[in-house]
């Protein structure tokens, strides 16, 4: 079956200007996270949605970040006014649920390169 | 805030070598996973532990939750080319679904 799409894999952008970064979840799964990934760090998380639930937007790391999950399915993460150290891979992961035996699918991550 | 350090951060070995990658926290988890990421890929989950002292194999890789579910290790055995990635754990706990990753060990099997 399909996996965890993302779109585009690879987006370079001058500083400034506003990027969308595309995930297309497993079907059916109802949790979805994103996360930041810089070189030599870790996976940093951003936000997470679940379900109709309120998403949890603590790790968006400014005001510049955000993202909408519409219709349960499809999510876009949004960077305004993009700044070089915004430069990272995105990655988004689903999941069927929460919990400690929750098992989270990547998808392979937009690159994102701001000059 | 809940950390994860991994050690060591870097490995470069020939294949047929033993190795061991830590995970290690001063906190508790109700769970933990380990990761394998390779290049332009997303983390694919080796495996989940929840049990306090709890040992998983898989195939040529063994991963032990430590008793007082702080710590981890993963332990690969005659490490093949085909292991080389990015070796990621992540744990969930202290009353949330957000899992907190460490930074990885990067290994790197020479043939």
């Amino acid at each position: 079956g399909a996996g965890v799409s993302q779109s585009p894999s690879n987006k370079v952008t001058e500083k400034g200007k506003d990027v969308e970064l595309r995930c297309d979840p497993i079907s059916g799964h109802t949790a979805l996270y994103w996360y930041r990934q810089s070189l030599g760090q870790g996976l940093e998380f951003l936000i997470y949605f679940q379900g109709n639930s309120a998403p949890d937007k603590s790790g968006l790391p400014s005001d510049r970040f955000s993202a909408e999950r519409t219709g349960g399915s499809v999510s876009t993460l949004t960077i305004q006014r993009t700044q070089q150290e915004d430069s990272a891979v995105y990655l988004c992961a689903s999941s069927l649920g929460t919990g400690k035996n929750y098992e989270q699918y990547f998808g392979p991550g937009t690159r994102l390169t701001v000059t | 805030t809940q950390l994860l350090e991994q050690s060591p951060q870097f490995l470069s070995i020939q294949e047929g070598e033993n190795l061991t990658v830590y995970c290690n926290s001063s906190s508790v988890f109700s769970s933990l996973q380990w990761y394998r990421q390779e290049p332009g890929e997303g983390p694919v989950l080796l495996v989940t532990v929840v049990t306090g002292g709890e040992v998983k194999k898989l195939k040529r890789l063994t991963f032990q939750f430590g008793d007082a579910r702080k710590d981890s290790s993963l332990h690969i055995t005659a490490a093949q080319p085909g292991d080389t990635g990015l070796y990621l754990c992540a744990g969930v706990g202290g009353g949330s679904y957000i899992p907190t990753f460490g930074r990885g060990t990067s290994l790197i099997v020479h043939p």
